[in-house]
């Protein structure tokens, strides 16, 4: 019954390696998005996809690339990790036309050593 | 583009009440949110209000809207221990775009 699912909770790994981020909506949303936390708690922005497509990119390195194979899934995938890489990752949707409640996924926490 | 701050702490006796304050600085932002996170949970929208709204209220919360100050706050009544948490207030243009969060206020209720 959870709403927006992401999975890995933890996630541990080495630098330089490439993992894998999965987010999972079963809202009927048509809009998604990925959110990084730093240690501060601070809550950035870094992409945003409405229909498998992409509509919002901050300035996140190229080594971030979210995948949306479907409207209910956006997943991010991360090369040649680093240390700064570290945080708490949300994934969260919206309903573009309808109401601006957005949910949260649990998060998935990011440890690089 | 936006940018949103807010006190670091607060720290609160049981059935008192609560304001966290948050200040932005788009007027242009249509919706402005409350989210609660308890520690190493995710994040829980608590409330919104549209910016054409001066308060809004949903049992033991109110959310006051300021706009010629953008100021926005939240108020808990009769606090409770399980309010301990880091609430972050945000705002956001259409229903599509994408929130910016203030830094969170930390929020300690004492017995």
């Amino acid at each position: 019954d959870t709403a927006v699912s992401q999975t890995p909770k933890y996630l541990v790994t080495q630098m330089g390696n490439d993992k894998s981020i999965k987010c999972e909506q079963n809202l009927g949303h048509d809009t998604m998005y990925w959110y990084k936390q730093d240690s501060k708690k601070f809550l950035k922005i870094m992409f945003s996809y409405n229909n498998k497509e992409l509509i919002i990119n901050e300035t996140v390195p190229n080594r971030f690339s979210p995948k949306s194979p479907d409207k209910a899934h956006l997943n991010l995938h991360i090369n040649s990790l680093e240390l700064g890489d570290s945080a708490v990752y949300f994934c969260a949707s919206s309903h573009r036309g309808g109401g601006p409640e957005r949910f949260f996924g649990p998060g998935t926490r990011l440890t690089v050593l | 583009g936006e940018d949103v701050e807010q006190s670091l702490f607060l720290s609160v006796r049981e059935g008192d009440s609560s304001v966290i304050n948050c200040t932005y600085t788009d007027s242009s932002s249509t919706y402005l949110y409350w989210y609660k996170q308890e520690p190493g949970a995710g994040l829980q929208l608590l409330t919104y209000i549209f910016s054409n709204m001066d308060m809004k209220q949903d049992q033991r919360l109110t959310v006051l809207l300021n706009k010629k100050d953008k100021h926005l706050s939240l108020r808990i009544a009769d606090t409770q221990t399980g309010d301990s948490a880091i609430y972050f207030c945000a705002g956001g243009l259409a229903a599509g775009n994408k929130l910016t969060f203030g830094g969170g206020t930390r929020v300690l209720v004492k017995p």
